[in-house]
């Protein structure tokens, strides 16, 4: 059982236009969200996180929006630069029930075309 | 600072092997966890080790193990290997317990290969 979706395997964005990526998840114990960017071998890094007593947080190109009651949170990246093609993943936990690692979901890969 | 190391970073073995990947954690980092990702299913949270202990598992059959030394190191050992064992093996580390909101920094993976 999935608890943490990304229902795009891919997405493809002109260069300076909106990438939207999205995540969907199940378990309403989740309370803490986190997206990594993956390019090719090379391990994730960390690009930008939300708690969920928020429902936007905002660094830099990159905001993260959380929709609790859909359960739902989308990474926007504005504007999309070519350095920006990689592999995205969301990633969630729930902090406040213990200690629990980390769920990540498929990924979601980012093209951006110049 | 270093980052996360492992090594091997590529790896060759035959069903039946066994096989231990090791993972040298960032300095000052207590907690590691190991993941496995194959492209039908993303990043797999195998097992994480906090000041020697494993403090999570996850939904992995017994012949995968792993362990952390008193410098944090880690080390995961996968015995009779399968073909589906086939994966990019990815460590993190963190200061504190990986879901407890800290960064998690990972190492560039293990490429395994079983044939």
């Amino acid at each position: 059982d999935q608890q943490v979706k990304q229902n795009s395997p891919s997405l493809s964005v002109q260069e300076g236009r909106i990438s939207i990526l999205n995540c969907d998840y199940t378990n309403s114990m989740f309370d803490y969200f986190l997206w990594y960017k993956k390019y090719p071998a090379e391990g994730p890094t960390f690009l930008i996180s939300i708690s969920s007593i928020k429902d936007k947080n905002e660094d830099g190109r990159f905001t993260v929006f959380l929709n609790k009651s859909a359960k739902h949170l989308s990474l926007h990246i504005v504007p999309s630069q070519p350095g920006d093609s990689a592999v995205y993943f969301c990633a969630a936990s729930a902090f406040n029930s213990g200690n629990t690692p980390l769920v990540f979901g498929k990924g979601t890969r980012l093209s951006v075309i110049a | 600072k270093a980052g996360v190391t492992q090594t091997p970073r590529y790896l060759i073995k035959t069903r039946g092997q066994q096989v231990t990947l090791s993972c040298s954690p960032i300095s000052g980092h207590r907690s590691v966890s190991w993941y496995q990702q194959t492209p039908g299913q993303g990043l797999q949270f195998l097992f994480e080790y906090f000041s020697e202990t494993q403090r999570n598992k996850g939904n992995f059959p017994g012949r995968f193990s792993g362990r952390q030394f008193s410098n944090s190191r880690s080390e995961m050992n996968v015995s009779t290997l399968e073909l589906g064992d086939s994966a990019l093996y990815l460590c993190a580390s963190s200061l504190g317990l990986a879901g407890h909101t800290d960064t998690q920094y990972f190492g560039p993976g293990t490429r395994l290969t079983v044939l």
